[in-house]
Order: structure tokens, then C-alpha cells, then sequence
């Protein structure tokens, strides 16, 4: 069974602060994405890596693929209030009659001002 | 373009009773996928469907069921309901497929069993 673990599970920084979070497996996908999720509403996609070892840039937002494409990373420059969300990764899977896309376990961010 | 609708927002239901929620996708999408959130398990996986065909299913009982109509919306229907179906109903839609293509997520309808 395919799993993606995200760490760390909660974050609480001060606004301007950096911060990393991680979607680690022991599998590999063909691609990953990266979703927000603001308290009340739907994930929001952010950004979908396919190439290991990419880097795409969303304004204050890095994503990083891993090279052997198990692992991704989200860097927050300068995080702001407005950065707060739950943040999951998540990744398709193929396997028999089944296709899906699986999420990982999510990073809950909150930036105090 | 609309996104993805879904009603009711919020509903409240009893054990045994069942429950049926809609969801409309962007238009063009004809891929509509069901997702149940709960803290405890996080994001799941129900079942997709595409051009009115259930396509691909998660690991939930029978009790979980779905159908999509020929204008691409969709219905997802819970039966004999339990406490722990308690938990937010998430419904995305995508143009192609759920694997292969970006979701777009409604904001959901609130379950809450007692």
C-alpha cells in the first residue's frame, strides 16, 4: 500500500518566519501535488510536480520533487496570517481495478501575526 | 467558470437514516471523484466517476454509493448511517481523469450522524 507521510503534523511560527514541510514514501509516483486547504472550504491545488529533482516557485512558495520521486518538499519564505491552512501533499496511484489519488497524513500551519 | 458546487453545506442526520448529497462540477469536467475527511483518517478516496460510469472505487462499504447523471453531475448517497460517517464529503472534479489530471475541490458538505 502506497503511503505519503507528511512531518511535521502541526507548525506554528511567527509571521516572517521560514518553514519546510515534508511528503516523504517509500514509493514511487509518477508525479505529486501540493493542495491548501483554508478552514471551511476544499483543497485548493497549488502546484504539481512531475520531474525528479524540479523545483517550481509560486511567489513565497518553493516545491521540490525528490530526484528518485518518493519525496517532495514545500519551503515558505517569509510566511504570512494569510499562509495558514492545511497543507497536503498527494499522489496518484495505479493498482488493478483501482486508480487513485492518495493524500497524505497533512501539515496544519497556522501564522500568528 | 463556476467552480465546483456542492449542497447542502451543513446537514444533520440521525443512525439509520441516509442521506443523499449533490455536487456540481465546472463545466466541461466529466470527471466527479468523492472524498471523505475526517481528523482521525485524513483524506479518502470514495469512488470517481466519468461519462456517467463508475470508474474507480476506494475501500468503503456498500453503504457508500454513488451515481453521476448525463450532464457530468453527480449524487452520492449514504445508507443505514453510522457516528462515524460523521466527517466532511469532498467532491473534485477534473477534465480527464482523477490520476491524471488537476482536481478542483467544491467546498464540501458537513455530515454530522447522532
Amino acid at each position: 500500500t502506497q503511503l505519503l507521510e507528511q512531518s511535521p503534523q502541526f507548525l506554528s511560527i511567527q509571521e516572517g518566519e521560514n518553514l519546510t514541510v515534508y511528503c516523504n514514501s517509500s514509493s514511487v509516483f509518477s508525479s505529486l501535488q501540493w493542495y491548501r486547504q483554508e478552514p471551511g472550504e476544499g483543497p485548493v491545488l497549488l502546484v504539481t510536480v512531475v520531474t525528479g529533482g524540479e523545483v517550481k516557485k509560486l511567489k513565497r512558495l518553493t516545491f521540490q520533487f525528490g530526484d528518485a520521486r518518493k519525496d517532495s518538499s514545500l519551503h515558505i519564505t517569509a510566511a504570512q496570517p494569510g499562509d495558514t491552512g492545511l497543507y497536503l501533499c498527494a499522489g496518484p496511484t495505479y493498482g488493478g481495478a483501482t486508480n487513485k489519488l492518495i493524500f497524505g497524513t497533512g501539515t496544519l500551519l497556522a501564522v500568528q501575526p | 467558470k463556476a467552480g465546483v458546487t456542492q449542497t447542502p453545506r451543513y446537514l444533520i442526520k440521525t443512525r439509520g437514516q441516509q442521506v443523499t448529497l449533490s455536487c456540481s462540477p465546472i463545466s466541461g469536467h466529466r470527471s466527479v471523484s468523492w472524498y471523505q475527511q475526517t481528523p482521525g483518517q485524513g483524506l479518502q478516496f470514495l469512488f470517481e466517476y466519468f461519462s456517467e460510469t463508475q470508474r474507480n472505487k476506494g475501500n468503503f462499504p456498500g453503504r457508500f454509493s454513488g451515481r453521476q447523471f448525463s450532464n457530468s453531475r453527480s449524487e452520492m448517497n449514504v445508507s443505514t448511517l453510522e457516528l462515524g460517517d460523521s466527517a466532511l464529503y469532498l467532491c473534485a472534479s477534473s477534465l480527464g481523469g482523477m490520476s491524471s489530471y488537476e482536481q478542483y475541490f467544491g467546498p464540501g458538505t458537513r455530515l454530522t450522524v447522532t
